[in-house]
């Protein structure tokens, strides 16, 4: 099983529509949490951390079930500024990488 | 204006030629490290540093170097490039390696 897992999409949605992404990790000690957005042929941005009791910045929120070893990421009243690539990343102190990088979640927000 | 900077920006070069990509943070941040990023495998960690003279290897350092002489710079080198090192590469910085990193503009390598 891969570290880090993220469906890779595309996620092709209707502007003003909820989206929801998961992302599934391996390592049982992972200890914090990240969702960083890369515009297409730009750097990534963190966009925020993910908090074990969740978290919200706007139109975004992020969960984590450690249980289920997955955080997720939902966008409500999707803009046409939210296509994007969203890559989530997981920091555990073990292994050659502390943060590894899921591959990307590509989101397209259409008219 | 709080940032990472990373030089060249675009680089086409040949097979043996080596070459540095350097990297400057101004924000006193402790953690730097090298990615590459390529389609359908996602970034990859290359080098880390955790501070000053302290550097370790990521998942793909293979056919790189890195140095941590002072605390703003982090050069990427290629002692002998090969056309599989051909990728977009990124340098990130934070503050510790707390995983709220701060990414370059990219530097996007054709080896030939």
């Amino acid at each position: 099983r891969k570290e880090v897992e993220q469906d890779p999409g595309p996620f092709n949605v209707p502007e003003g529509a909820t989206v929801a992404f998961n992302c599934t990790y391996s390592n049982s000690a992972s200890q914090s949490f990240f969702w960083y957005r890369q515009d297409c042929r730009k750097e990534p941005k963190l966009l925020m951390s993910v908090y074990s009791s969740g978290n919200e910045d706007g139109r975004f929120t992020a969960q984590l079930n450690r249980a289920s070893q997955y955080i997720s990421l939902l966008i409500r009243d999707s803009k046409l500024s939210d296509s994007a690539t969203y890559l989530c990343a997981v920091l555990s102190y073990s292994g050659n990488t502390p943060l590894v990088f899921g591959k990307g979640t590509r989101l397209s927000v259409i008219a | 204006e709080a940032q990472v900077t990373q030089n060249p920006r675009y680089l086409i070069t040949v097979t043996g030629k080596k070459l540095t990509v350097t990297c400057s943070q101004n924000m006193n941040h402790e953690y730097m490290s090298w990615y590459r990023q390529d389609p359908g495998l996602g970034l990859r960690q290359i080098y880390y540093s955790m501070n000053v003279e302290v550097t370790d290897k990521g998942d793909v350092p293979e056919g790189y170097k890195v140095s941590r002489k002072e605390k703003r710079n982090f050069p990427l080198i290629l002692e002998s490039p090969s056309p599989n090192q051909t990728s977009l590469y990124f340098c990130a910085s934070s503050l510790m390696a707390t995983g709220e990193l701060f990414f370059g503009e990219g530097s996007r390598l054709t080896v030939l």
